[in-house]
């Protein structure tokens, strides 16, 4: 059973283009987390989705961001027009139905330039 | 407003016992966790405490006290590969809802 995966470990978009983040959750978990970690801070929630469900997006900014979990394939977090302040370490959490605790990816880490 | 504190830095001996001490103001509770993250690494669960007092998991302790808003993780027989970023994390609502993360703990072990 792999672990979560992220893809790509690495990103870098020049200011203007668009960062796509991918992440596959654990086999049999339904619920995915992306978080962002800028260097020297804590990680910050941004989104919570079920399958083809949004469930809490308080932490995500209101423009340029999205995310989705549809019915096949993975979660995709989305940044629009990147700035060189969306630079930071995005990472994907996952876990099953009815458990606490959440399983991390290796995360991605996006360079813009 | 929702806060968690814990010391950015603390340095301790290979062999020796750690305490990382946390403490939280959160609109609502429902859990604490612990993570260590090595660096450039993805955090790994350690530790998940919803009720007060003691759980311990081999060289790993995590505590409680509700009352207190408060939590320390104690790591005994230290070892080198200790040295990470340990993370206090408060979840304020639901049973799965996301996490509240302190900015983490940076703990060097010393031979």
């Amino acid at each position: 059973n792999a672990g979560v995966m992220q893809n790509p470990r690495h990103l870098v978009r020049r200011r203007g283009q668009e960062a796509r983040l991918r992440c596959s959750p654990m086999k049999g978990h339904s619920h995915v987390y992306w978080y962002r970690q800028l260097p020297e801070e804590g990680l910050k929630f941004m989104v919570y989705l079920q399958k083809e469900n949004i469930i809490d997006e308080s932490g995500m900014p209101k423009e340029r961001f999205s995310a989705e979990f549809p019915k096949e394939g993975p979660s995709i977090l989305r940044i629009q027009q990147v700035v060189r302040g969306d630079s930071a370490a995005y990472f994907c959490a996952s876990s099953p139905q009815g458990s606490a605790e959440a399983f991390f990816g290796q995360g991605t880490r996006l360079t813009v330039v | 407003g929702q806060n968690i504190d814990q010391p950015t830095e603390m340095t301790a001996t290979e062999g020796a016992i750690v305490q990382i001490n946390c403490t939280y103001q959160t609109s609502g509770f429902n859990g604490l966790f612990w993570y260590q993250q090595h660096a450039g690494e993805a955090p790994t669960f350690l530790s998940y405490n919803v009720l007060d007092g003691l759980e311990e998991k081999g060289r790993f302790s995590s505590f409680l006290s509700r009352s207190k808003g408060y939590s320390y993780l104690l790591l005994k027989e230290l070892q080198m590969k200790d040295s990470a970023s340990y993370l206090c994390a408060v979840r304020v609502r639901g049973s799965q809802g996301n996490l509240i993360f302190g900015k983490g703990t940076k703990l060097s072990v010393k031979p």
